[in-house]
Parts: structure tokens; C-alpha cells; sequence
């Protein structure tokens, strides 16, 4: 199946700094990519959809200037968590459609931990 | 709009016994289901995925669910338990083509010795 590599797997960083997530399709182009939170113990939760050329549409109570994102080729967006704080801690996920399939690919997950 | 609902966050069965993980959705169109499963700081890997072909779906790992539009459930089940089953197994449905999915709130299965 297609592969969507996420980097880097653990990051932790300060308070007030800026963590950038990547997401790569490594076999195939999306022009669509999807970021979701995950805190523990519970469900992905859907924080924006990410369109190759174009801004990111964000999911309702998610700030925009505080998860930028950027998709600037067909095979890569990232997620930058900008001043991060110890509540930006959590599991982030991406996933990318693969042309026709129905089914949409996952990365292997950021565990962010501001400290 | 488009819901999942998983019954039952936490599931115990001892080696060898059936699992029974519950999930029916809310879509005003036919949908497109999926199961995945996630073991411990790692992503989500498809089990299995129902897209209006065969109501009985076999996935990996001996996994398997049905489709019942009836009863707006799509319940994943494997004859018998495995130590290995042990993680955390969240149910998906597909909103319109943008590949976009909505998560139930996931079910953790513990695999008893």
C-alpha cells in the first residue's frame, strides 16, 4: 500500500518555541493531506485539512495562527506548532488519500511534549 | 452529517475467546466504514474497510465485520483472541470524497492470558 512518512516520530521542546511536523507521501502525490490530534486515551480528532496550493482549511475551534500549515508540494505538508505551551502536548497524526482508493494512509504519529 | 459511535470504551476477553467491538454510524448517504487499529505511540493501521461491496468484510489478522445498513452497525469481530489483539481499535467513517474521516471514540481491547 502507499506509505506516508511522518517526522519526526518524538519531539520535545520548550515552552515559547515553534515545532515543525512533516508529513511526505513517499510513493504517490496528494494534493489532500489531513491533520489530527490525538490526546490520550482518546479519539483522533480532525484539526485542518491541508490542499496543496492553497490554505489549509481549518475544523471549528482550532487557531489557525497557532497550527500553521503548509503544503507546498504534492508530496509534503507540515504542521507547525508556533510558541508552543505544555497543553499543545499531544499525539498529531497525519493521513493522505491516495488517488482513487477509499481509503486514506496514516503517518506513524508525533508525540509533542512541551516542557 | 456524518457520526460514529463505538459502544463500550474498554473490552476484556481472555485468549482464545471471541472479540465483539461495536460501532454504528449516523450518514445521510451511503458510507464508506473502516476499522483501524493503533498499538502504543505508533499510527493507525487499516484493518479492514466496507465500501458498498460485500456487506461481510475479512480483514487482516482474521478480523472481520459486517455491514448492516439496517441496524446502522458496522461491529468488528475475530473468533478468537490473540495476546498480539491487545491495542486500541477505532471505528471511521468517510465523509464525501475528500478522504476526510470522522473517529468513533475508540474501544481498548485487553487480551486476558
Amino acid at each position: 500500500g502507499a506509505v506516508v512518512s511522518q517526522h519526526p516520530s518524538r519531539v520535545i521542546c520548550k515552552s515559547g518555541t515553534s515545532v515543525k511536523i512533516e508529513c511526505r507521501s513517499l510513493d504517490f502525490q496528494a494534493t489532500t493531506m489531513f491533520w489530527y490530534r490525538q490526546f490520550p486515551k482518546q479519539s483522533l480528532m480532525l484539526m485542518a485539512t491541508s490542499n496543496e496550493g492553497s490554505k489549509a482549511t481549518y475544523e471549528q475551534g482550532v487557531e489557525k495562527d497557532k497550527f500553521l500549515i503548509n503544503h507546498a508540494s504534492l508530496t509534503l505538508s507540515t504542521l507547525t506548532v508556533t510558541s508552543a505551551h505544555p497543553e499543545d502536548s499531544s499525539f498529531y497524526i497525519c493521513s493522505a488519500p491516495h488517488g482513487s482508493s477509499t481509503e486514506a494512509f496514516f503517518g506513524q504519529g508525533t508525540r509533542l511534549t512541551v516542557v | 452529517a456524518q457520526s460514529v459511535t463505538q459502544l463500550g470504551s474498554h473490552v476484556s476477553v481472555s485468549e482464545g475467546a471471541l472479540v465483539l467491538l461495536r460501532c454504528n454510524y449516523s450518514s445521510s448517504v451511503p458510507p464508506y466504514l473502516f476499522w483501524y487499529v493503533q498499538y502504543p505511540n505508533q499510527g493507525l493501521q487499516l484493518l479492514l474497510k466496507y465500501t458498498s461491496a460485500a456487506t461481510l468484510v475479512k480483514g487482516i489478522n482474521g478480523f472481520e465485520a459486517e455491514f448492516k445498513k439496517s441496524e446502522t452497525s458496522f461491529h468488528l469481530t475475530k473468533p478468537s483472541a490473540h495476546m498480539s489483539d491487545a491495542a486500541e481499535y477505532f471505528c471511521a467513517v468517510r465523509t464525501s470524497n475528500t478522504g476526510k474521516l470522522i473517529f468513533g471514540q475508540g474501544t481498548t481491547l485487553q487480551v486476558k492470558p
